[in-house]
């Protein structure tokens, strides 16, 4: 069965620096999402992005956040200078519509340690 | 502002029995729902959906009902096995709009 594929599965970095997690979302999906899950939080909306620009975005994803589909496969999220507050598991998803009937497919997540 | 509540974190059954897990909105512009599984270390995985013009949808042991006056949907597992043992999400969303609310999760055990 298809599948999203996340890289790294974990990720450790310091407080101020910039991090970039990795999505290879199903191919012949159109919609790319990132959530995140702070430990213990339900999972939360960041970003949609479809056609080569964000769709949808939530209070969370802020100038310090940047998602990028750089080539016809991968699809990324940058956080330019993370905080502590930026620990969590995140999660990219994808989907062929966003229609109804359809259930969004998500990776098995990174886990970012902002230390 | 929780939009989507799930007010049982937990919950436990015994093998073989019915699983009922419950979600209330307050958004009325939501109008299809989703219900996710997540095992630790993994990204949630679909179960079943419903759109609001249905207030029932199965899918061999998992059927979901939606309450739309009472904005309340619940997820029932007949019956309920150990490898369902989760935490279970419920997300909604508004049509065709791309952002899903998901709420708090409720774990599951199923024990034998």
């Amino acid at each position: 069965e298809p599948e999203v594929t996340q890289t790294p599965s974990h990720q450790v970095t310091q407080m101020g620096q910039e991090v970039i997690l990795r999505c290879v979302p199903i191919s012949n999906h159109l919609y790319f999402y990132w959530y995140r899950q702070i430990l213990g939080q339900k999972v939360e909306f960041l970003v949609s992005f479809y056609n080569n620009e964000i769709s949808e975005k939530s209070e969370i994803f802020d100038d310090q956040f940047s998602v990028e589909r750089p080539d016809g496969s991968n699809f990324t999220l940058k956080i330019r200078s993370t905080k502590l507050e930026d620990s969590a598991m995140y999660f990219c998803a994808s989907s062929v519509t966003v229609g109804y009937d359809y259930g969004y497919t998500f990776g098995s997540g990174t886990r970012l340690t902002v230390v | 502002d929780q939009q989507v509540k799930q007010n049982s974190p937990s919950l436990s059954v015994q093998e073989g029995r019915i699983s009922i897990l419950n979600c209330d909105y307050t958004n009325s512009m939501f109008d299809y729902f989703l219900w996710y599984k997540k095992y630790p270390a993994e990204g949630p995985t679909f179960l079943i959906s419903i759109s609001s013009i249905k207030d029932k949808n199965e899918d061999g042991r998992f059927t979901v009902f939606l309450n739309k006056s009472a904005k309340h949907l619940s997820l029932h597992i007949v019956p309920s096995q150990p490898g369902d043992s989760a935490v279970y999400f419920c997300a909604a969303k508004p049509g065709t709009a791309s952002k899903l609310t998901f709420g708090t999760g409720t774990r599951l055990q199923v024990t034998l």
